[in-house]
């Protein structure tokens, strides 16, 4: 089936506007991650959801930014009165939750890149 | 807590040359290690990864990658490299203990380019 989507694939706002980016995980991954991509670096982990429960938010930077996955497919993740730090790309993966103990392969989307000016 | 480095921004490899990317990381506990490959323009692709037994692990397009506890290091290796490897490279690693929640911590990335 198709892979992970993202969209926007690129977003460009004005400081202090709220955006709202959004995950379509790979059908029937139970896991959703997203991570932000500052220029130059690493992804850095913002959250992470198993079905629609948020099982860790320590990524995320302030209390500017939020995500939810209320049916346990389909993930936003929200910035308020965004600011021009906030530029980045952000970028989502989804993976099985089995049963047993090992690592589950994380599969990425192509990212949204958000630029506020 | 767990970190990563990637010395080498930047490494330029004639073509057919062999390259090693290295990658070494800092944690208190067990971790899982991989290398993702980010191509122009599309997401990340897992390329190997190591879970337990042999520390010599290989993956897609020819890459290889060693573990070694001692040094903690996992440097990826390519015996001849093609025009199409050029991309960048990313070291990652997950705590092993924290079954349920795989977030990745990532190195800054190399960017290896190709010279024809």
């Amino acid at each position: 089936g198709a892979g992970v989507s993202q969209s926007p694939r690129y977003k460009v706002t004005k400081r202090g506007q709220d955006v709202a980016l959004r995950c379509d995980p790979i059908s029937g991954h139970v896991s959703l991650y997203w991570y932000r991509q500052a220029l130059g670096q690493g992804p850095e982990f913002l959250t992470y959801f198993n079905y629609e429960a948020q099982q860790d938010k320590s990524g995320l930077p302030n209390d500017r930014f939020s995500a939810e996955r209320p049916e346990g497919s389909i993930s936003t993740l929200t910035i308020q009165r965004t600011e021009q730090r906030d530029s980045a790309m952000y970028r989502c993966a989804s993976s099985f939750l089995t049963g047993t103990s090992g690592y589950n392969e994380q599969f990425f989307g192509p990212g949204t890149r958000l630029t506020v000016l | 807590a767990q970190s990563v480095t990637q010395l080498d921004s930047q490494v330029p490899v004639f073509e057919e040359a062999p390259v090693e990317l290295r990658c070494n990381y800092s944690s208190s506990v067990s971790v899982y290690l991989f290398w993702y490959v980010q191509y122009p323009n599309q997401g990340l692709q897992l390329l190997l990864k190591y879970l337990s037994g042999s520390t010599l692990v290989k993956g897609i397009n020819g890459f290889e990658a060693e573990f070694n506890k001692s040094q903690t290091s996992f440097h990826l290796r390519k015996p001849s490299v093609h025009i199409s490897d050029t991309a960048e490279y990313f070291c990652a690693v997950s705590d092993q203990s924290d079954f349920g929640n795989e977030k990745l911590t990532f190195g800054t990335g190399t960017r290896l380019t190709i010279i024809p």
